[in-house]
């Protein structure tokens, strides 16, 4: 079936250093791809998406590509902030469009 | 405009009782799914509705039921509670199902049974 992996945390980075996190997926058809961030105590909030293969999702310094050569999504920043910390989920729909499954999440801890 | 709305909270139940959860999408959406959160892991589907009527349904047992009303609010029901359906529950809404339809999510009822 449809799955979701990521790279097990945490992820311990300095203040302004490259943040990548690896998302690779085993779907068929052609999913939507997803990262969703969830903030201590809080729900998820949607951090960018794309939609067909190439497509470059982007938001908040954040970017993703939709690579499905590699049937990968990484999650990648230039220089993060403190306020950066927070768990981290990559999801994508399944085929008939009326669920996301996630992954298992990986904390991202970011220290000044 | 307000955004997606879960009552209530935090509950806490013991083994063998029931409970209902609530959910109000945003304005205009027309679809509710309902996930399964437990601590340290990502969400797991349980249902969506869409327009009233059941379009999807996760790897739960019976227990777990769902309803959606004429005004899209949704509630969540689970019989015969289990230690193990302690977990944060959270709602999503979204427009229309499909799989290209953003789906924005509630800050969840964390269940807790004792």
């Amino acid at each position: 079936g449809d799955s979701v992996t990521q790279m097990e945390g945490p992820v311990t980075l300095s203040e302004e250093a490259f943040l990548t996190i690896n998302c690779t997926y085993t779907a068929t058809g052609y999913p939507s791809l997803f990262w969703y961030v969830q903030y201590p105590g809080e729900g998820l909030q949607l951090l960018l998406k794309a939609t067909k293969a190439d497509d470059k999702g982007s938001n908040k310094g954040f970017e993703a590509t939709y690579r499905k050569e590699t049937t990968s999504f990484h999650l990648e920043k230039g220089s993060v902030q403190v306020s950066d910390s927070a768990v981290y989920f990559c999801a994508l729909t399944n085929q008939a469009g009326t669920a996301l499954i996630f992954g298992k999440g990986t904390t991202l801890s970011v220290s000044s | 405009d307000a955004g997606v709305t879960q009552s209530p909270t935090h509950l806490i139940k013991t083994r063998g009782q029931h409970v209902t959860l609530r959910c109000s999408p945003i304005s205009g959406h027309k679809s509710v799914s309902w996930y399964q959160q437990v601590l340290g892991q990502g969400p797991q589907f349980i249902f969506q509705y869409y327009e009233k009527e059941e379009r999807g349904r996760g790897n739960f047992p019976d227990r777990f039921s769902a309803r959606q009303f004429p005004n899209y609010s949704s509630e969540l029901n689970v019989n015969a509670l289990l230690l193990g359906d302690s977990a944060l529950y959270l709602c999503a809404s979204s427009q229309q199902s499909g799989t290209h339809n953003e789906q924005f999510f509630g800050p969840g009822t964390r269940l807790t049974v004792l």
